[in-house]
Parts: structure tokens; sequence; C-alpha cells
């Protein structure tokens, strides 16, 4: 079961600079999307969404950007701060109650 | 800002015995779910539920599972005769109306299964 994937397990960017995690599902049917957030030792924090009638959006920092023919969304984070260092799984359902998630992206952001 | 809490944090059980997670989802949420995550792997949804029964499960949501909400507060998920297998981080979570919206998780309990 590999429906959703994140590619790159881990990221180092420099503090300022844009952080840019990538995923990329195979089911035509998913039409809601989230990120999460998660530190060691805690469970995932609920950072942004994005449905499928939407092709991007933001709030404060975060944007969420969706390609529905590419099956590919993508997570930006500008400025990328030190407290962003965490690692960022994307999620994905068809049904909006059973989610699918990729791997995580480990992003580490240098002062 | 209310959470989601799990215990205990870490349990540890023989294989074959029957272990209990416990899960108190977000008060006024009505959604709620669980999922786990076998170190180095993916998090994985193992089942829903709503008004006092299952919405949806996954595969991996055998007969060996079942979730309960004995009152009006907790949620718990029941493994009878536990596997090596089973070894894994549990994570509750809970949404106040269910379906396309951000589930608030609870910062798991680690299951180690000798």
């Amino acid at each position: 079961d590999q429906q959703v994937k994140q590619n790159s397990p881990s990221l180092s960017v420099q503090e300022g600079r844009i952080s840019i995690l990538n995923c990329d599902y195979t089911n035509s049917m998913f039409d809601y999307f989230l990120w999460y957030k998660k530190y060691p030792a805690e469970g995932p924090t609920f950072l942004i969404s994005i449905s499928s009638i939407k092709d991007k959006n933001e709030d404060g920092r975060f944007t969420v950007f969706l390609n529905k023919s590419a099956k590919h969304l993508s997570l930006h984070i500008v400025p990328s701060q030190p407290g962003d260092s965490a690692v960022y799984f994307c999620a994905a359902s068809e049904s909006g109650n059973q989610f699918y998630f990729g791997t995580g992206t480990s992003l580490t952001v240098i002062p | 800002e209310p959470e989601v809490t799990q215990t205990p944090s870490h349990q540890v059980t023989q294989m074959g015995q029957e272990v209990i997670l416990r899960c108190v989802p977000i008060s006024n949420h009505l959604y709620f779910y669980w999922y786990r995550q076998i170190l180095g792997q993916k998090v994985e949804f193992l089942v829903s539920f709503y008004n006092n029964e299952i919405s949806e499960k996954s595969e991996i949501f055998d007969d060996q599972f079942s979730v309960e909400r004995p009152d009006g507060s907790n949620f718990t998920l029941k493994i009878r005769s536990t596997k090596l297998e089973d070894s894994a981080m549990y994570f509750c979570a809970s949404t106040p109306q269910g379906l396309r919206q951000p589930q608030h998780f609870g910062d798991g309990t680690r299951l180690s299964i000798l």
C-alpha cells in the first residue's frame, strides 16, 4: 500500500529560506489532503489542509499547493524557522474519514 | 487548548496477553479514530468510530481488535492475544464533526510486546 508517498526522507534548509516538502499520491479519488507536523514523543499536529476544489491554501508562513493532474502536493514554509524542525507528514483521504499517510520528511532548519 | 489524552504512555505486555489502550478525546468531538505507527514505518489508519459504532475500518483491524466507548469520555482500543508484530505507537484522534476535518491526535501509547 503506497497510496501516499513522500520520497524525501529528510531536508535541511537555512533559517529564513523557503522549505518545500513534497508529496505524491496514486489514488485519483482522494479529495482532501492534510499536512501534519510531528515532534519526537508527541502525536501529529495539524498544520494545513486543502480540498481538491482548490489548488492553493495559505495560512501564515505555510502554503499548500495541489496539482491534481500530477497527483502532487507540496508544503511551502517561508521563512523557515528553527522551531519548524520536525517530521512532516502528508495525508490524503477519499472518504474524509480514513486517511492515508506518507512516510514523512524530517525537516531540519539550520540557524 | 483542549487535547486528546492517551494512557499509558508506554505499555509492556507479554505476547498472547490482552491489552487495553485508553484515550480521552476532546470533549465536544463526535468522531474518534485509532492509528498505529510501527517503528520506522508510516502512520496507518485502524478504525473510525461514531455514534457508538465503527464507521470505517482498515484491513489491519481484524478480529483481534475491538473498540469501545464505555462511558461519555473514554475511547478504548482492545487487542486480544497480542503478537510481536503488534508492537507500535498507537495514536488516538478525534474530530468535532467527522468528515473532511483535521484530526486532533494524542501523543500516543508505545506498545511493546515481549
